[in-house]
């Protein structure tokens, strides 16, 4: 079945550079895309970055110059970067796939890994 | 950037009563392809999000009939009958038609 599991370090320093994989099964990263999605606590959701299933990206603009996405498909991982990191980075950071034609929006996540930002 | 503005930000209702949820951008969703990229999604308590409705008033797989969405342009509805308490959470609309990719601010739904 479909599934994506979020990983990375729970706590990062102010300024440092942030490094989340998502690990995929289920289905091909050259099939469906995948996105990243945050949420900081008691808040609501924010996109950040996606990865095509040809190998493009698209990123928020409000993030885009602390931000690099990209993938490795032999090991069916997606790979996010944020450099810079502010106490305001502090979020659940998910992962969900995608497809376009089809469902056109994220139909499944991960179940999310919780980043913060600290000294 | 497109904003979605979702209302109420609260929704108490009862069990077995409907609830209607407004999702507005500040812009039209419709694409140049003609679709519109307007989905919903709910998240309960300490769990990801789930998709619920996706271009406009297309159901998931698994969502139950209780669920329907409708709108066009600007203006889009989320409505829920005989909401069952799996419903309650928070409710999120999103729109893909224009980049960066927006959510609506979120609707709590929980019980009066």
């Amino acid at each position: 079945q479909v599934q994506l599991k979020e990983s990375g370090p729970g706590l990062v320093q102010p300024s440092r550079t942030l490094s989340l994989t998502c690990t995929v099964s289920g289905f091909s990263l050259t099939s469906y895309g995948v996105s990243w999605v945050r949420q900081p606590p008691g808040k609501g959701l924010e996109w950040i970055a996606a990865i095509w299933s040809g190998g493009s990206t698209d990123y928020n603009s409000a993030l885009k110059s602390r931000l690099s996405i990209s993938r490795d498909t032999s090991k069916s991982q997606v790979l996010l970067k944020m450099n810079s990191l502010q106490t305001e980075d502090t979020a659940m950071y998910f992962c969900a796939r995608f497809s376009y034609p089809g469902i056109t929006t994220f139909d499944y996540w991960g179940q999310g890994v919780m980043v913060t930002v600290s000294s | 950037d497109v904003v979605m503005t979702q209302t109420p930000v609260s929704l108490p209702v009862s069990l077995g009563g409907q609830a209607s949820i407004s999702c507005r951008s500040s812009q039209s969703l419709v694409h140049s392809n003609g679709n519109t990229y307007l989905h919903w999604y709910l998240q309960k308590p300490g769990q990801s999000p789930q998709l619920l409705i996706y271009r406009v008033s297309n159901r998931f797989s698994g969502v139950p009939d209780r669920f329907s969405g409708s709108g066009s342009g600007t203006d889009f509805t989320l409505k829920i009958s005989r909401v069952e308490p799996e419903d309650l959470g928070d409710y999120y609309c999103l729109q893909s038609t224009h980049f960066p990719w927006t959510f609506g601010g979120g609707t709590k739904l929980e019980l009066k």
